[in-house]
């Protein structure tokens, strides 16, 4: 199916534990990101990727890892899990060009006790 | 720093009633601003996107309307219905990059 599909969906995991959350799309869209959405902040983003091998940091980059080796995945890794990062994850994607939408998977919800 | 704000941050109507939501931002150095819908659980649905050189776009029941010197956009919804009810968020993709800003949103209820 086309689109932009995150796995798992949700996810509890102890915290000091490493978790990856997985963001495929079938696009080829150039671009790639990563929010957490929180209550009382909205979406910020943490990491985002212009291509294969070419990522940078967003407002909330401490403690995750990304890496983008294929067009079409975005990994998004907690390296030591934490509470504070218990969170909704969002995956988006969108093409190159400035007046192009962005689109959304449906969500990971995970939560780090 | 751009910072998105939405105001009202909850907004409950009868069904029926044309409605406007706000978003208003900060740095006028935009690409493009667009409108998502979030039903509770899912993720993000886009509903209209507005390029900086535009003033306005329609989807249906939807308008969308952008006045970039004073940082502002509006939703209109027509004839709202109770399958209207979720969180309407806005965000602004910042001139020379490819990221979006979001705000916090508006959560809509509309009352059958």
């Amino acid at each position: 199916d086309a689109g932009i599909t995150q796995s798992p969906r949700y996810k509890i995991t102890e915290t000091g534990r490493q978790v990856t959350l997985m963001c495929h799309q079938t696009w080829s869209h150039s671009y790639m990101f990563w929010y957490r959405q929180d209550l009382g902040h909205g979406l910020r983003l943490i990491y985002y990727s212009a291509a294969a091998d070419i990522t940078d940091k967003g407002e909330v980059p401490d403690g995750y890892v990304v890496s983008r080796s294929k067009t079409e995945n975005f990994p998004l890794t907690l390296e030591s899990a934490t509470r504070s990062q218990t969170s909704v994850y969002f995956c988006a994607s969108s093409e190159m060009y400035s007046n192009t939408e962005a689109f959304f998977g449906q969500g990971t919800r995970l939560t780090v006790v | 720093k751009q910072e998105v704000t939405q105001i009202p941050a909850a907004l409950s109507v009868p069904e029926g009633e044309n409605l406007v939501l706000n978003c208003s931002f900060t740095d006028s150095a935009i690409y493009n601003l667009q409108w998502f819908r979030q039903d509770p659980g899912k993720g993000l649905t886009s509903l209209l996107l507005i390029q900086s050189s535009q003033r306005e776009q329609t989807s249906g029941r939807l308008n969308a309307s952008l006045d970039k010197s004073s940082g502002r956009s509006t939703l209109y919804i027509a004839a709202s219905q109770p399958g209207d009810s979720a969180t309407y968020l806005c965000a602004v993709r910042i001139s020379g990059t490819y990221k979006y800003i979001f705000g916090t949103g508006t959560r809509l209820k509309v009352l059958a």
